[in-house]
């Protein structure tokens, strides 16, 4: 079955490590891959986007993104993590033959940030 | 500001009543989404709809049901079948020509 997911429901990093939240896909072929924030409360905000192209991905926020087709992998990083990054994270992903342009969502990964 | 709204943030009904959220959006867009947002869950797709007078069941629809009268807005109405509709309910649309989505901020509907 075509699936996204994220294999950890939550995570903890100091302020100022380095992140990185895994995000794996089972698809046929490449799809379009996101990743998308949400503080408590909120809505979505997208961080970052694949379609095509350089497999290394610039956000915003200072996320970055590195595209793997061999691993089916589309994973966030970010160098040096700020308070103000907690919150909870989303990778989804559209079918590139997909008419209606559906986001698949990911379970999603809590971040949390220690002090 | 161009943007989405949703109305109200938080919402408590009685179970047995029906309940209607309110999407707003002033981006020109024809795509119009909701999903329903459960701890743990991920959102998962209840209606989209791509032009007015038209939408289309995502992949739990039931006990919801959805209308598109206007471009501009697209209510979400939660009837008394929906078994569980306590949840986090956000709304988004996008260009018909493009797979970014833009979301609300969302309704948290508490049935009590």
């Amino acid at each position: 079955a075509q699936s996204v997911t994220q294999p950890d429901i939550h995570i903890t990093v100091s302020e100022g490590a380095s992140l990185e939240l895994r995000c794996n896909y089972s698809y046929g072929a490449t799809p379009y891959l996101f990743w998308y924030v949400q503080s408590p409360g909120q809505g979505l905000q997208l961080l970052l986007k694949y379609f095509s192209g350089d497999t290394l991905v610039q956000g915003i926020k200072g996320f970055e993104a590195e595209f793997k087709r061999s691993q089916s992998s589309f994973n966030l990083r970010k160098p040096s993590v700020h308070w103000s990054d907690a919150a909870e994270y989303f990778c989804a992903v559209v079918p590139v033959v997909n008419a209606g342009n559906m986001l698949t969502f990911g379970g999603g990964t809590r971040l949390m940030v220690k002090p | 500001d161009g943007g989405i709204t949703q109305s109200p943030k938080y919402l408590f009904r009685k179970e047995g009543q029906n309940v209607t959220l309110s999407c707003e959006q002033n981006l020109n867009h024809d795509a119009m989404y909701w999903y329903r947002q459960d701890p743990g869950q991920g959102l998962r797709l209840i209606y989209y709809s791509q032009i007015v007078n038209d939408f289309q069941k995502g992949d739990i629809a039931e006990g919801y049901s959805v209308s598109r009268e206007k471009k501009e807005s697209f209510p979400l109405t939660v009837t008394s079948a929906q078994k569980n509709p306590t949840a986090f309910y956000l709304c988004a649309s996008s260009k018909l020509s493009s797979n970014e989505q833009f979301f609300g901020p969302g309704t948290r509907l508490t049935v009590l």
